[in-house]
C-alpha cells in the first residue's frame, strides 16, 4: 500500500525554465511534508518542508504547494539549473508518530538540460 | 563538523553471513533511523530508536536487528534471515520534536555475492 506516490518517474526541463514535481498521498493523518534531493550513492539532503496548516512555503528558488483537499503537493523550482539534476523524494509524517519516521514516495529523476 | 557517519561505504557479503553496518552521529539527536533504498523505490523504514536502549520495528524489520547502547551510535545487523539483502542502506537522525526533518548519512551499499 503506497501511501505516498510520485507518479512521474522522470522529468526533463531546459535550464531557466520551471520544474514542477508532483506528489500525492492517501493517509489523512499526514500533517507534515518534506522534499529531499538525492544524488546517486549519496544520502538524501533536506530541501524544503510544509506543515498542513499552510498551503505554500517558499525558500529561494524552491516553493512547495499543498492542496489538502486533493491530498496533493508539488515542488516548483524556478529557474531550474543544471545542478538541480537529481532524484527528488517527497516524504510525509503523520500526527502522533515518531518525528523522523517518514514515509517516502518512489522518487522523480529531474534532469535539467543546459 | 556535525553530521552522520556511515561505514563502510561499500560492503560485500557472502550468502549466509551476518554483517553489521555502522552509524554514528555527533548532532546530539535523540532519534535515529535505518532506511533501505531499492532501485525505483522510495526509502523504506527498517528500525528506529528514540532513546538509548529502546527501539521499534519499522515497515520491513524482518531479517534485521539493531542496538542502541549509546546515544551516538545505532548499528544495523543484516542477518542471514534477510532474503534479499542487496540494497542501499541509509541511516538518519532527528531531534524529538514535531514537524522536523531527518538528517541522513551518506549510505552503505551492501552487495551479497
Amino acid at each position: 500500500d503506497q501511501q505516498v506516490k510520485q507518479n512521474s518517474p522522470s522529468l526533463s526541463v531546459q535550464e531557466g525554465r520551471i520544474s514542477i514535481l508532483n506528489c500525492d498521498y492517501t493517509n489523512s493523518m499526514f500533517d507534515y511534508f518534506l522534499w529531499y534531493k538525492k544524488y546517486p550513492a549519496e544520502g538524501p539532503t533536506f530541501l524544503i518542508s510544509i506543515s498542513s496548516i499552510k498551503d505554500k512555503n517558499e525558500d529561494g528558488r524552491f516553493t512547495v504547494f499543498l492542496n489538502k483537499s486533493a491530498k496533493h503537493l508539488s515542488l516548483h523550482i524556478v529557474p531550474s539549473q543544471p545542478g538541480d539534476s537529481a532524484v527528488y523524494f517527497c516524504a510525509a509524517s503523520a500526527v502522533g508518530t515518531s518525528y523522523g519516521k517518514l514515509t517516502f514516495g518512489q522518487g522523480t529523476i529531474l534532469t535539467v538540460h543546459p | 563538523d556535525g553530521g552522520i557517519t556511515q561505514s563502510p561505504k561499500y560492503l560485500f557479503r557472502k550468502e549466509g553471513q551476518n554483517v553489521t553496518l555502522s552509524c554514528e552521529q555527533n548532532l546530539n539527536h535523540d532519534a535515529m533511523y535505518w532506511y533501505r533504498q531499492d532501485p525505483g523505490q522510495g526509502l523504506r523504514l527498517i528500525y528506529y530508536s528514540q532513546i538509548v536502549n529502546d527501539f521499534q520495528k519499522g515497515d520491513i524489520a524482518e531479517g534485521y536487528s539493531v542496538s542502541r547502547e549509546k546515544k551516538e551510535s545505532f548499528p544495523l545487523t543484516v542477518t542471514s534471515a534477510q532474503k534479499n539483502p542487496t540494497a542501499f542502506y541509509l541511516c538518519a537522525s532527528s531531534i524529538l520534536q514535531a514537524n522536523t526533518e531527518a538528517f541522513f548519512g551518506q549510505g552503505t551499499r551492501l552487495t551479497v555475492v
